[in-house]
């Protein structure tokens, strides 16, 4: 059971918008900034959202990152088949002294 | 170019020890925290360890704690993680991350590619 709670699954067509979102406590997302990322299948995870909403330098503006209270959302647009991934958020918990992560939502694109 | 390199992971026995290794360039290493993190087959991450940028400072997961521990030497800008008393439950890819700042209490903007660590009879 991950601290952080993200859906198991996501689908969309190409060139269609989804989110995905994450939900954690005061403790949590409530207390501290939030990031993103993504990982392609057999390969490590790679940063794609830091600070609950800036993107690192190489990391297309169809990647967009929001923050309110004690819940965090991954937006993408433009969706292409590339971006079948699984992504997680992740964040420091205060209360845990503890990176946490969330279980992780596969997105699949149609 | 940021690189982290692991090595050492393998089969172990249920109760034995392994040591991690990884071995980083492309930045200045002591001036930044570093984490451990783990993934179960077909599982989710799971933080295990971050030690600051100094090494004076660290934090396990409680599922590790009291067996594992995290160490680096900044004079060969390698980090280190001790595995002793290895249960299945710690089957999983291991990765170094490297944190943003100082502390490791942060994001992880680089990845290494992982190493596998197998506990079993």
């Amino acid at each position: 059971q991950s601290v952080l709670t993200q859906p198991p699954s996501v689908s969309a067509a190409p060139g269609q918008k989804v989110t995905i979102s994450c939900s954690g406590s005061s403790s949590n997302i409530g207390d501290n900034y939030v990031s993103w990322y993504q990982q392609l299948p057999g390969t490590a995870p790679k940063l794609l959202i830091y600070d609950n909403n800036k993107r690192p330098s190489g990391i297309p503006d169809r990647f967009s990152g929001f923050e309110s209270g004690t819940s965090a959302t991954l937006g993408i647009t433009g969706l292409q088949t590339g971006d079948e991934a699984d992504y997680y958020c992740g964040t420091w918990d205060s209360s845990l002294s503890a990176v946490v992560f969330g279980g992780g939502t596969k997105l699949t694109v149609l | 170019e940021v690189q982290l390199l692991e090595s050492g992971g393998g089969l172990v026995q249920p109760g034995g020890s392994l040591r991690l290794s990884c071995a980083a360039s492309g930045f200045s290493f002591s001036s930044y925290g570093m984490s451990w993190v783990r993934q179960s087959q077909g599982k989710g991450l799971e933080w295990v360890s971050g030690i600051s940028g100094s090494g004076g400072s660290s934090d396990y997961a409680d599922s590790v704690k009291g067996r594992f521990t995290i160490s680096r030497d900044n004079s060969k800008n390698t980090l280190y993680l001790q595995m002793n008393s290895l249960r299945a439950e710690d089957t999983a890819v291991y990765y170094c991350a490297k944190g943003n700042q100082v502390l490791y209490r942060s994001y992880f903007d680089y990845w290494g590619q992982g190493t596998l660590v197998t506990v079993s009879s």
